[in-house]
């Protein structure tokens, strides 16, 4: 498998649920970042989290990571229908902030009324 | 909020052209980077661009691709002969060095 794959591939919720979502990833990171893309659009960047972090949290997401078993998992708490769009997690390696991001897979979220 | 700017947002050309996608990077940012993402796919590392020279490449920055920083505000990738596998969305980014890269709305390029 490949650096950055998230699971799952599809997730469809009901508004007012939680979605989680999970990301692994193979080498040393000094980082890792989520980020959320509508269809067809930009990258917007939601969260990120230092690998001396355990835990992050931002409004209504909530970033774990788990260096000891690359991993992390990004929760959307109370979600709502503008959620509804794809979600990546990118690694930036040891290098620093400024090293270059592999992106992960992605999860299309599906948020329904 | 500052933000990273593209042009043109969608570009078709036929096979064999060259293009030129355009980036106005967030002023106070020192490192450029350009990504691309094939319809349904990943968004994969093309290439990284720090004091005016490439820092970094992927296997996908072949002879066909270069960039520049012509002045003190653009960031470009030239494509020389554009094949039909150019066909993506291409993302130009930049970073202060501390803090996440940020990311412009895309070029979506055709190649017909």
């Amino acid at each position: 498998s490949q650096q950055g794959e998230e699971d799952p591939q599809a997730l469809s919720i009901q508004e007012g649920e939680n979605a989680t979502m999970n990301c692994s990833y193979k080498t040393s990171i000094n980082n890792l970042q989520w980020y959320r893309q509508n269809s067809g659009r930009g990258l917007v960047h939601l969260i990120l989290i230092r690998s001396n972090e355990r835990e992050k949290h931002s409004g209504r997401l909530r970033v774990t990571l788990d260096t000891s078993k690359k991993s992390s998992s990004l929760l959307i708490t109370a979600s709502r229908a503008a959620d509804t769009a794809s979600y990546f997690c990118a690694t930036a390696g040891d290098t620093g902030t400024a090293s270059k991001l592999t992106f992960g897979t992605g999860t299309r979220l599906q948020v329904t009324l | 909020e500052p933000e990273v700017t593209q042009t043109p947002s969608h570009q078709v050309t036929q096979m064999g052209q060259e293009v030129i996608l355009r980036c106005v990077p967030i002023s106070n940012h020192l490192y450029f980077y350009w990504y691309r993402q094939i319809l349904g796919q990943k968004v994969e590392f093309l290439v990284s661009f720090y004091n005016n020279e490439i820092s970094e490449k992927s296997e996908i920055f072949d002879d066909q691709f270069s960039v520049e920083r012509p002045d003190g505000s653009n960031f470009t990738l030239k494509i020389r002969s554009t094949k039909l596998e150019d066909s993506a969305m291409y993302f130009c980014a930049s970073s202060d060095g501390y803090r996440s890269a940020f990311f412009g709305q895309g070029t979506r390029l055709t190649v017909v």
